[in-house]
């Protein structure tokens, strides 16, 4: 079975630290990869998506690696702020599950402290 | 532009009634997905509709059906409404099927009682 695990399911750090939340699939046939926020009770904001071909892909304070051959990917947070506390989701698009399905880890629940 | 919207926000049903949610795709977007997440659980995938076309099923049972308009809006509709059904309803829509980027809808909150 084609999963998705992201590993710790909750991570307190205190302001200002750089962390790296951590995402594993079960096959390297993907052919994407997506970080998303989610906020407490409410929809997805996407963060960053890797395509299968790249190596990581930046925004601002964030940066995500891809190593298919691991089957990992880490979402880097710089210099993280109190505004960062949200849940984070990792989801993988599998070549033989249909580009249209998004199978998502768990989640971490991320809380940063003032 | 205008993102993904939702309706209802919230919803309280009972055991054995049927439900509609309602999801508008972002403005030049022709897919929507739907997802299911039960609480403290990432979303999983119901189906696809591309161009008013069942595009893609997930694990789910034939009591959830969807419906996608020529304007490419879309409705989830379940029925026989059971307890586990309770959880947060994503809409996600995309400009084409394959594989571009999804956004998400804020979610209809079912529960059922």
């Amino acid at each position: 079975k084609q999963e998705v695990t992201q590993i710790p399911a909750a991570l307190s750090v205190p302001e200002g630290e750089n962390l790296v939340l951590n995402c594993s699939f079960t096959d390297s046939a993907i052919y994407n990869l997506q970080w998303f926020r989610q906020d407490p009770g409410k929809g997805l904001t996407s963060l960053l998506l890797i395509q299968s071909s790249q190596r990581e892909q930046t925004s601002g304070r964030l940066n995500a690696s891809l190593d298919k051959s691991s089957g990992r990917s880490t979402l880097y947070i710089a210099a993280s702020q109190p505004g960062d506390s949200a849940t984070y989701l990792c989801a993988v698009r599998y070549r033989n599950q249909g580009a249209q399905k998004l199978v998502f880890g768990q989640g971490t629940r991320l809380t940063i402290n003032p | 532009e205008t993102g993904v919207t939702q309706s209802p926000t919230h919803l309280i049903k009972t055991r054995g009634q049927q439900v509609t949610l309602r999801c508008s795709s972002q403005s030049g977007h022709n897919t929507v997905s739907w997802y299911q997440q039960a609480l403290g659980q990432g979303p999983q995938f119901i189906f696809q509709y591309y161009r008013e076309e069942e595009n893609g099923r997930g694990n789910f049972p034939p009591r959830f059906s969807g419906l996608q308009f020529p304007n490419y809006s879309s409705e989830l509709n379940v029925n026989a409404l059971e307890l586990d059904d309770s959880a947060l309803y994503l809409c996600a829509s995309s400009p084409e099927p394959s594989t571009y980027e999804q956004y998400f809808g804020p979610g209809t909150r079912l529960t059922v009682t």
